[in-house]
């Protein structure tokens, strides 16, 4: 399997544009995590979804920020409109069991809002 | 108080010596998970822990419940053993639900 596969890798936009970022988990994988990691406060769940449903999107920071999974292969983290405090690495991870399980993550998306 | 803290917060070492980092939490888990991190950003999961000690290759780690404590072990260390390791654990709501804490990571460099 190729792994989690996140796009894009990297993102400049200016404020106030729409952001999406993309996942695709492990096939087989019934959760799938949303993590943001910045300087200041390293890394944070966002939300996370089980079986394509959202479980918990506490962490998600306020309404700009819209996270779906239509499908088991593929989820979507939506910023509108971006400010530049949302900067920082966007990273997804995927698992085969609750709890979870062993967590595998994608490379990341970095963005960059100006 | 942070519910994950880690300590230390860097650690420097020289080629071959024995690493400990180390991880306490204050909330009750159902699991706990050593992360790597390189330079290049990526992370790896090397442990995944709910009881015990979980040993691979030169990596050891080991909790106690009880205690509320882990520690990550790093036996004849290299250079290529550098990276930021971090300490998450998740915390169960019942169910499926839960959340993942993370600990903020301790920074450790491995010279020649």
């Amino acid at each position: 399997d190729a792994g989690v596969i996140q796009s894009p890798r990297h993102e400049v936009t200016e404020m106030g544009q729409e952001v999406t970022l993309r996942c695709k988990p492990i096939s087989g994988h019934d959760y799938l995590f949303w993590y943001r990691q910045t300087m200041m406060r390293g890394l944070e769940l966002l939300i996370y979804f089980n079986n394509n449903v959202p479980i918990d999107d506490s962490g998600m920071p306020e309404d700009r920020f819209s996270a779906k999974m239509p499908n088991a292969s593929f989820s979507t983290l939506k910023i509108q409109p971006s400010e530049p405090r949302d900067s920082a690495v966007y990273f997804c991870a995927s698992s085969l069991e609750g709890s979870p399980g062993e967590l595998f993550f994608g490379e990341g998306s970095r963005l960059t809002v100006l | 108080k942070n519910e994950v803290e880690q300590s230390p917060q860097n650690l420097t070492a020289q080629e071959g010596e024995f690493i400990t980092i180390n991880c306490s939490y204050s909330v009750g888990i159902s699991a706990l998970h050593w992360l790597q991190q390189h330079p290049g950003g990526g992370i790896v999961s090397l442990f995944m822990l709910s009881s015990g000690k979980k040993k691979h290759g030169r990596l050891i780690a080991t909790i106690n419940i009880q205690e509320k404590h882990s520690s990550l072990h790093i036996t004849a260390s290299h250079p290529r053993d550098s990276a930021v390791y971090i300490c998450a654990v998740w915390r169960g709501y019942g169910g499926s639900q839960g959340n993942l804490i993370f600990g903020k990571g301790t920074k450790l460099s491995v010279k020649p």
